[in-house]
């Protein structure tokens, strides 16, 4: 089975400062790989997916950006935050061609 | 119209109860179901996942798909205190693609 990786798992950051949160994925190969944003009462919001090492898919434009380097590692940046970046980032990953998201432990951001 | 309604609860339950968790959606081409408990503070765990219309059990646990009503549903039985999390449901169209997520019920099951 498949064991997400993300970290840190916690994150205060004052506003216009960078972002890079990482996450990494043991047990699978070639995997769909997910990054979501979840703020309290609004659901899971999906920000990037990527089929491939280097093809990323934005769903939302906002000021952050996704990147995978590796074909198990899966990055999203920012250059300056905003205050709305605030909430639980989860990393999630599929086998190719299935549907059975397993998500990682998340990592919660702090904005000031 | 959103594309997946849940009633985001809270929904409080005794020991023992039988718990239905719901989702209603509008797009009919969605043909892959799954179920998520979340702690606080954690991320969302797969407990059930369906293809296309029909009753699935795991233990305690079961799964239901009405696609005829655009209608889905988690069964508890027996519920516990441990189950007492956040439930979100999902789906998608095409195998491999992005998942749908409902806002999530939040379930509270007293002992």
């Amino acid at each position: 089975s498949q064991t997400i990786h993300q970290w840190p798992a916690t994150l205060v950051q004052p506003v216009g400062s960078p972002l890079s949160l990482e996450c990494t994925v043991e047990g699978t190969s070639n995997p769909n790989l997910y990054w979501y944003r979840q703020a309290a009462g609004r659901g899971l919001q999906l920000l990037f997916y990527s089929v491939g090492i280097g093809q990323i898919s934005s769903e939302v434009p906002q000021n952050l950006s996704a990147s995978r380097p590796q074909d198990r590692q899966f990055i999203l940046s920012s250059k300056k935050l905003l205050l709305s970046d605030s909430g639980f980032y989860l990393c999630a990953s599929t086998r190719n061609s299935y549907n059975e998201q397993f998500f990682g432990p998340g990592t919660r951001l702090t904005v000031l | 119209q959103k594309e997946v309604e849940q009633d985001p609860g809270p929904l409080s339950v005794p020991e023992g109860a039988i718990v239905s968790l719901n989702c209603t959606y509008s797009n009919s081409a969605f043909q892959y179901f799954m179920w998520y408990r979340q702690y606080s503070r954690k991320g969302p765990e797969l407990l059930m996942y369906t293809y296309s219309s029909g009753n699935k059990e795991d233990g305690r646990f079961t799964a239901q798909v009405d696609k005829s009503s655009k209608y889905i549903s988690l069964f508890i039985r027996d519920s516990q205190p441990s189950d007492s999390a956040t439930y979100l449901c999902a789906m998608s169209a095409r195998a491999g693609t992005a998942l749908i997520f409902g806002k999530g019920t939040t379930l509270s099951v007293s002992s």
